[in-house]
């Protein structure tokens, strides 16, 4: 098994871009989640998914969307980047144990 | 919503001490919760768990306790060892799932040899 995979690892965005970021589980789990990571902080619930067609929002949702069309995948949309996104995105799944999380996907902003 | 305070920031010990984290959380909803290992750069790992309806979990060197009626939670790293040394997150979640976490801050722990 892969896992939680998660494309690009790098990406660098001017303010008012918009990309998908990518990720993948192949574990078959109910439950998929977006993070983000701040230097020095704890890692903050964007949205999250409870099963294909079902999403809601965490503690920071704004300026992101997604979607969940099938188990396997639940991509993140930046819809016009700002310097406020720099950070590192975590995508995790979980079925009744806790986070796996993927290698993250560090963004930055200019 | 829920709010997770940890401390320390930073810990550093010798190797073979003991190390605690400690943490506390405001929604006495929730009930589970892990504990995540992040070495620089790379993902968070979860190293242990922990739900409501017990009091304290072991596995080898590491051990977790819970007490829900004060709200706090710690984890206690027996024999440190330099491999040890990374940043250990607390968090707490209302999901049996294990998914929708509120992390504390982070606790930097350095072993020195």
């Amino acid at each position: 098994n892969a896992g939680v995979t998660q494309t690009p690892k790098f990406q660098v965005l001017k303010t008012g871009q918009s990309m998908t970021l990518q990720c993948a589980q192949d574990m078959n789990h109910e439950y998929m989640s977006w993070y983000r990571q701040d230097p020095g902080m704890g890692l903050r619930l964007i949205h999250y998914s409870v099963g294909a067609g079902i999403t809601d929002q965490g503690e920071v949702p704004n300026g992101y969307n997604v979607s969940r069309s099938t188990t396997e995948d639940f991509p993140l949309r930046l819809l016009s980047a700002a310097p406020s996104q720099t950070s590192v995105y975590f995508c995790a799944s979980s079925s009744t144990g806790g986070e796996y999380f993927g290698p993250g996907t560090r963004l930055t902003v200019t | 919503g829920e709010n997770v305070e940890q401390h320390p920031s930073t810990l550093s010990v010798q190797e073979g001490d003991s190390a605690v984290i400690k943490c506390t959380y405001s929604d006495s909803a929730s009930n589970y919760f892990p504990w995540y290992k992040q070495e620089l750069g790379k993902r968070p790992q979860l190293i242990i768990d922990i739900r409501s309806n017990v009091g304290e979990k072991k596995d080898q060197r590491i051990a977790v306790t819970l007490n829900k009626t004060a709200k706090h939670f710690s984890l206690h790293i027996t024999e440190t060892q330099p491999e040890d040394s990374a940043v250990y997150f607390c968090a707490a979640s209302r999901n049996n799932a294990g998914n929708m976490l509120t992390f504390g801050g982070g606790t930097r722990l350095m072993v020195k040899p």
